[in-house]
């Protein structure tokens, strides 16, 4: 069974300081999908990456960085640079590839992390 | 942009009530997703749907149904509802062909059973 594990369950920082979201999971797949979402006050799921099992090289988007590290089933996201608008909580998913299960799968999440950056 | 939508963001009904939440999406998605979210526990699968008529069951089925009559809508349904299943429901859907793909979530139904 899959599961997404994210221990951090709030980290509150000063503004402009950097900031890494761990986000741990377990499969047994070879290949797999991981996923981040920024949830924001309003409540609305907002994607932010996907990356699939075989790509394992990091990705940069502006101030968001996402370091993925299959030795240790690891999808860590930093935001550089922190603001008050990022503010919100993060969900890390994983969700294994069509076929695994048969058709369509859903995601499975980690319980979140709440970041809070103070002004 | 993918656009999905929820008929209510807050609803409020009473034990015993048979409840219906609406999701649409406009981008021709063959996947679509019911969730459920609660404080600590974080997102559960409900029910999620690969086709018109076709439904799987999810993590925690039990006490909901679901509808998919035409591509874009997907109806979730609480038989008689009650006080436990007072959470935010989340809808979403994917493109789904022959790899995972994103799945796009609506803004939340906020459901509060008395």
């Amino acid at each position: 069974a899959q599961k997404v594990t994210q221990a951090q369950t709030e980290i509150s920082v000063v503004e402009k300081e950097d900031v890494t979201l761990d986000c741990v999971y377990e499969t047994r797949d070879t290949t797999y999908y991981l996923f981040w979402y920024k949830q924001p006050p309003s409540g609305e799921l907002v994607f932010l990456i996907r990356r699939n099992s075989f790509d394992e090289q990091n990705e940069i988007s502006g101030r968001y960085s996402w370091n993925f590290q299959k030795s240790t089933s690891s999808f860590n996201f930093t935001i550089t640079a922190s603001q008050v608008v990022d503010s919100a909580v993060y969900f890390c998913a994983l969700s294994e590839a069509i076929g695994s299960g048969g058709g369509a799968d859903g995601l499975t999440f980690g319980k979140g992390t709440h970041l809070i950056i103070q002004p | 942009d993918v656009k999905v939508t929820q008929s209510s963001r807050y609803l409020v009904k009473r034990t015993g009530e048979k409840v219906f939440l609406e999701c649409v999406q406009d981008m021709d998605h063959e996947n679509m997703f019911w969730y459920r979210q609660d404080p600590g526990l974080g997102l559960r699968l409900i029910y999620f749907s690969y086709d018109v008529k076709m439904k799987e069951k999810g993590d925690i089925p039990e006490g909901y149904s679901v509808s998919r009559e035409k591509k874009e809508r997907f109806s979730l349904i609480l038989e008689s509802a009650s006080t436990n299943q007072t959470s935010m429901y989340l809808c979403a859907s994917s493109r789904g062909t022959s790899e995972q793909e994103t799945q796009y979530f609506g803004p939340g139904t906020r459901l509060l059973v008395l």
